[in-house]
């Protein structure tokens, strides 16, 4: 069974501060993805990875930066969190090789900016 | 660019009863189709995917018909349970890219 995990599940930050999401996928997958959550707006882009070392900006990348250190685990760094941050943050792995693009998602990271 | 439109936000159903959530996408070529549930507190997990036109996915009585046609790929399920209740998402991945673009969610309950 494919495992994506997340930490830490829920996070207070004050506004200004430093953020930093992590996740670890254990399914040998090559994408890696960070969503956000958003009553409304369901699930959006930030940035995605195909490869350890390099990042690719989504839909929403302004205020967000990334990091693929490894196949397994790829971080997402507010520098500056602000009020507007504040949602449910979803990692997620696939691998789109032979036609197996389902993702898998992790738990999800709840950040309160205040 | 590709996108995804859910028109119903919530739903609210008795047990026994019809579902149906529209899911309308806009896209080029061939995309594949998926349809995600997230229970409370849970990431997304795929339900099912097609792929090509005409093709019906289907798992836990749900299903759903790639329509190219009419670019549609609505989820049915003939009779409802209270454990269905969850947000369901239609996605779509085109062909060549790398990139899932989701709809926005409709939000299920179910009442016993």
């Amino acid at each position: 069974e494919a495992a994506v995990t997340q930490s830490p599940r829920s996070k207070v930050a004050v506004t200004g501060g430093k953020v930093t999401l992590s996740c670890h996928q254990t399914n040998n997958h090559d994408y890696m993805y960070w969503y956000r959550q958003d009553t409304g707006h369901g699930l959006r882009l930030i940035h995605y990875s195909y490869v350890a070392d390099s990042t690719e900006k989504g839909d929403i990348p302004d205020g967000y930066k990334a990091s693929r250190p490894s196949q397994e685990n790829f971080s997402l760094i507010l520098e500056l969190a602000s009020l507007s941050q504040t949602a449910v943050y979803f990692c997620a792995s696939s691998d789109t090789g032979g036609g197996q693009d389902t993702q898998y998602f992790g738990p999800g990271t709840r950040l309160l900016v205040l | 660019g590709d996108s995804v439109t859910q028109t119903e936000g919530q739903v609210a159903l008795s047990e026994e009863d019809f579902l149906t959530i529209h899911c309308n996408y806009s896209a080029s070529g061939y995309p594949t189709l998926f349809w995600y549930v997230q229970y409370p507190g849970e990431g997304p997990q795929l339900l099912f995917r097609a792929s090509r036109d005409k093709e019906k996915g289907s798992s836990r009585g749900f299903e759903a018909t790639y329509d190219k046609g009419t670019t549609s790929f609505h989820l049915r399920k003939a009779s409802v349970q209270e454990s269905d209740s969850a947000v369901y998402y239609c996605a779509l991945r085109n062909t060549g890219y790398q990139n899932f673009y989701f709809g926005k969610g409709t939000s299920l309950t179910v009442i016993p």
